[in-house]
């Protein structure tokens, strides 16, 4: 299995900041890679797919980079919605794994 | 617009079968436009990618789960269903359906969800 690490697991921020999240696997996935937004209590979100292709209706504060086996999620100007937990997930090779998640916190 | 709502018991003890149903409404589980999947989330922890159905009845597991777990489709229904046998309470979750979306077959993602059925495992 691809093994995916998020760093940090947690980050404190404001509104109107700009914050990114890592994630690194443990073997290149060239850019097969996806972030997802969830808050508590709902089901998560997909933000963006192929390292850097947003999904529908996803704001463009949200961006994201990277290929092989390095990648960012980068949210700018941050909104008050925005304080979430996040994950990356793998769609290279099943079983399509998740990171651990990062939580953003106000 | 595409929705997925799960249902099924809400507790089931030890050593037996966890049984949950993925109704679809807005979309085709028959379609072969997009496939299905299951992920779980034990509490206060991170997703776990269980496994995908097909449209013509293929599936792919999680090799974790491969010995205890079956998705199958019901297409008169419009439902999938996850079946996972020999429960223990590290199988307790908030179990989620999804549908696949997916780029003419790559770049695989959870695109539409179910709420998501929190199960518990204990006598």
């Amino acid at each position: 299995d691809i093994q995916m690490a998020q760093s940090p697991s947690s980050l404190s921020a404001s509104v109107g900041d700009r914050v990114t999240i890592t994630c690194r696997a443990s073997q290149s996935i060239r850019n097969y890679l996806n972030w997802y937004q969830q808050k508590p209590g709902k089901a998560p979100k997909v933000l963006i797919y192929a390292a850097s292709t947003f999904q529908s209706g996803v704001p463009s504060r949200f961006s994201g980079s990277g290929s092989g086996t390095d990648f960012t999620l980068t949210i700018s100007n941050l909104q008050p919605e925005d304080f979430a937990t996040y994950y990356c997930q793998q769609s290279y090779s099943t079983p399509h794994t998740f990171g651990q998640g990062t939580k953003l916190e106000i | 617009q595409v929705q997925l709502q799960e249902s099924g018991p809400g507790l089931v003890k030890p050593s037996e079968t966890l049984s949950l149903t993925c109704t679809v409404s807005g979309d085709s589980v028959s379609s072969d436009s997009h496939y299905w999947g299951w992920i779980r989330q034990p509490p206060g922890k991170g997703l776990e990618w269980i496994g995908y159905i097909y449209y013509n009845g293929g599936n792919n597991y999680s090799p974790s789960l491969k010995s205890r777990v079956t998705i199958s489709i019901d297409a008169s229904k419009n439902q999938f269903s996850l079946n996972l046998n020999s429960v223990t309470a590290a199988d307790t979750a908030v179990y989620f359906c999804a549908r696949v979306g997916d780029d003419y077959g790559d770049y695989a993602r959870f695109d539409f969800w179910g709420q998501g059925i929190p199960v518990t495992v204990s006598s």
